[in-house]
């Protein structure tokens, strides 16, 4: 079945550093993809998403572009600020429009 | 914007209690709800779908007698877990939506922590 795997965190930066979050997936097909980010004591709030491949989604300075040929959908961004320090989760729709996700990825900056 | 309550934020109880965990839409109607269970360091897994007014649809390997779900109203969905065991600790979260499941209209709980002794 479909899935989706993330790098294992926590990711420890210091403030203005560049963040990269792994994220594969296996479907069938070409999902939807998403990211959901979680701030303690909070729900999940979409982050950004992309639905077909080479799009790339952007919100609040991270990026994530839709890599077909290599099945990854990696967050990026360029200086992370301490209010970053938050859990990521990378998703995908399947095709009964269900959310599958990864395991999340904790993100601690330091100032 | 939307906004999902869930109630309670953390319960604790005795194995073979029942507990009831709310999910309220606040401010918008939802006709389709979700339920999530999250296991320390690992990925939410749905448990099922609910629509108001009908059953829900539970996902393969989900007790539907030990986890009922109803969603009675268009802002209320409840998750009953019966007869708890300690196995059932868990992070249950819920979602909702406006019409159909698309992600980007999807709103999420704070979810709800479950200790059974």
């Amino acid at each position: 079945g479909d899935s989706v795997t993330q790098m294992e965190g926590p990711v420890t930066l210091s403030e203005e550093a560049f963040l990269t979050i792994n994220c594969t997936y296996t479907a069938t097909g070409y999902p939807s993809l998403f990211w959901y980010v979680q701030y303690p004591g909070e729900g999940l709030q979409l982050l950004l998403k992309a639905t077909k491949a080479d799009d790339k989604g952007s919100n609040k300075g991270f990026e994530a572009t839709y890599r077909k040929e290599t099945t990854s959908f990696h967050l990026e961004k360029g200086s992370v600020q301490v209010s970053d320090s938050a859990v990521y989760f990378c998703a995908l729709m399947d095709s009964s429009y269900k959310l599958i996700f990864g395991s999340g990825t904790r993100l601690l900056v330091r100032p | 914007g939307a906004v999902v309550s869930q109630h309670p934020s953390w319960v604790i109880c005795k194995s073979g209690t029942s507990v009831k965990i709310e999910c309220r839409s606040l401010d918008f109607q939802a006709t389709t709800m979700f339920w999530y269970r999250q296991f320390p360091k690992q990925s939410l897994m749905l448990m099922a779908t609910s629509n108001e007014g009908s059953k829900a649809t539970y996902e393969q390997g989900v007790e539907k007698d030990k986890f009922l779900i109803n969603h009675a109203s268009l802002t209320l969905s409840t998750l009953t877990v019966t007869s708890a065991h300690p196995e059932d600790s868990s992070f249950y979260i819920c979602s909702a939506s406006v019409g159909r499941a698309l992600a980007n209209v999807l709103t999420f709980g704070a979810g709800s922590r479950l200790t059974v002794l």
